[in-house]
């Protein structure tokens, strides 16, 4: 059973500063997801990475994929309150053909602060 | 809005009650997932659908659980004799039938179930 592991699983920082957040596999993605999910409401999509090495910006979110599609990290550049949230991260264990269920990390809990 | 709805947005509950969930999900898509969240945890994936399939239900937590989609559009998840380890968050999410190249998934707000 493939295993996500998230890090930090807190993280409080004032408005304006950096942060990276992790997400590591027990085996390699098939198609590594990130969702943001905010207090009472259901996950959204962010971005999708598929191949290893994969960079893709979103604004002021930066992810990354590592080449051996084991890991990723999700970089926030000059944070915002608007950025909180619960951050996940998500795959298809048996491959993006598959279309299964996904797999979800626990989550890193956010909060910018004003 | 086109997006997955969910009814009730929250339940609360007597230990021993039965509760029924609906899911709407976006009109195109053919594949309907449940997932349970607890606090401090993922989502945690419970049974799908492909249109009035049921693809997996092994997954659901017990006997007591149960879903259908009866016309391959709207689904429902009972649970009978809820316990107080049944409170957590239900959501619902749907895709079309190979979720994109990537297994895009589009969650709704989720059903908050409290048991008291």
């Amino acid at each position: 059973t493939q295993l996500l592991e998230q890090s930090p699983q807190f993280l409080s920082i004032q408005e304006g500063e950096n942060l990276t957040v992790y997400c590591n596999s027990s085996s390699v993605f098939s198609s590594l997801q990130w969702y943001r999910q905010e207090p009472g409401e259901g996950p959204v999509l962010l971005v999708t990475v598929v191949t290893g090495g994969e960079v893709k910006k979103l604004k002021r979110l930066t992810f990354q994929f590592g080449d051996a599609r084991k890991d990723s990290s999700l970089h926030i550049t000059a944070a915002q309150p608007g950025d909180t949230g619960l951050y996940l991260c998500a795959d298809s264990p048996e491959g993006y053909s598959g279309n299964t269920p996904l797999v979800f990390g626990k989550g890193t809990r956010l909060s910018v602060i004003a | 809005d086109t997006g997955v709805s969910q009814d009730p947005r929250h339940k609360i509950t007597k230990r021993g009650q039965n509760v029924t969930f609906r899911c709407d999900p976006i009109s195109e898509h053919n594949r309907l997932y449940w997932y349970r969240q607890t606090l401090g945890q993922g989502p945690e994936f419970l049974t799908y659908f492909q249109n009035e399939a049921q693809l997996e239900k092994s997954r659901l937590l017990s006997d007591r659980f149960s879903a259908e989609r009866p016309k391959g559009s709207f689904s429902t998840l009972e649970i009978q004799r809820t316990e107080q380890g049944d409170s957590a968050m239900y959501l619902c999410a749907s895709s079309t039938l190979g979720g994109g190249v990537y297994n895009e998934q589009f969650f709704g707000p989720g059903t908050r179930l409290t048991v008291l």
